[in-house]
């Protein structure tokens, strides 16, 4: 079993519906990231927390630190918004490594 | 404009061939990482330094090797002993006081047939 699970892994919505993207990992972590990929490769970090909620324009991302449970809300998605999601998590064991989930293919159709 | 650059964009090289990575930044970061990015499969760690001069092995190594000689610069050497090479690459920087956030470069495609 991954330490980092995502759910799902592939999404396909209308434009201007309301995206989750789910997260939950099974080690203790001191920080929790939500990184995009568009299609070119590149990673652009979106949200790095540690608790509670995150908001950055339609983007918002929620921790629970009891659950091990982390999701990522798209609002009035838009196509631009079609790319790779990754989760990855920074254990607390003290070596600061990313542990990195699979990632969510999200694709908005017009 | 500060970032992360990595050369080139796309790589092929014949089997039994090393192939050398550029990755460089001029973020001040003290700390460079590469990742190795397979399809269906989280990123995993190659190498890691946090400090000119100094590295460690990731989770997948072999194969691999790296040097630290400039604070700026972090190259990865892919050998003809790394037995799958194929795959997309990227590097990643972080700040020594905030290593929780990595900045990523844009990634090599290698090929090796």
């Amino acid at each position: 079993k991954n330490e980092v699970e995502q759910s799902p892994q592939n999404l396909t919505a209308q434009e201007g519906e309301f995206i989750t993207i789910n997260c939950s990992y099974s080690v203790g972590i001191s920080a929790l990231h939500w990184l995009q990929q568009h299609p070119g490769g590149g990673i652009v970090s979106l949200f790095m927390l540690s608790s509670g909620k995150k908001k950055h324009g339609r983007l918002i991302a929620t921790i629970n630190i009891q659950e091990k449970h982390s999701s990522l809300h798209i609002t009035a998605s838009h196509p631009r918004d079609s790319a790779v999601y990754i989760c990855a998590v920074t254990s607390n064991f003290g070596n600061e490594k990313l542990t990195f989930g699979t990632g969510t293919r999200l694709t908005i159709i017009p | 404009d500060g970032g992360i650059t990595q050369s080139p964009k796309y790589l092929f090289r014949k089997e039994g061939q090393n192939v050398t990575l550029s990755c460089e930044q001029n973020l001040n970061h003290d700390a460079m990482y590469w990742y190795r990015q397979d399809p269906g499969q989280g990123l995993r760690l190659i190498y890691y330094s946090q400090i000119v001069n100094d590295f460690q092995k990731g989770d997948i190594a072999e194969g691999y090797s790296v040097s630290r000689e400039k604070k700026e610069s972090f190259p990865l050497t892919v050998t003809s002993a790394q037995k799958n090479p194929t795959a997309f690459y990227l590097c990643a920087s972080s700040n020594q006081r905030e290593l929780n956030e990595q900045y990523f470069g844009p990634g090599t495609r290698l090929t090796v047939t």
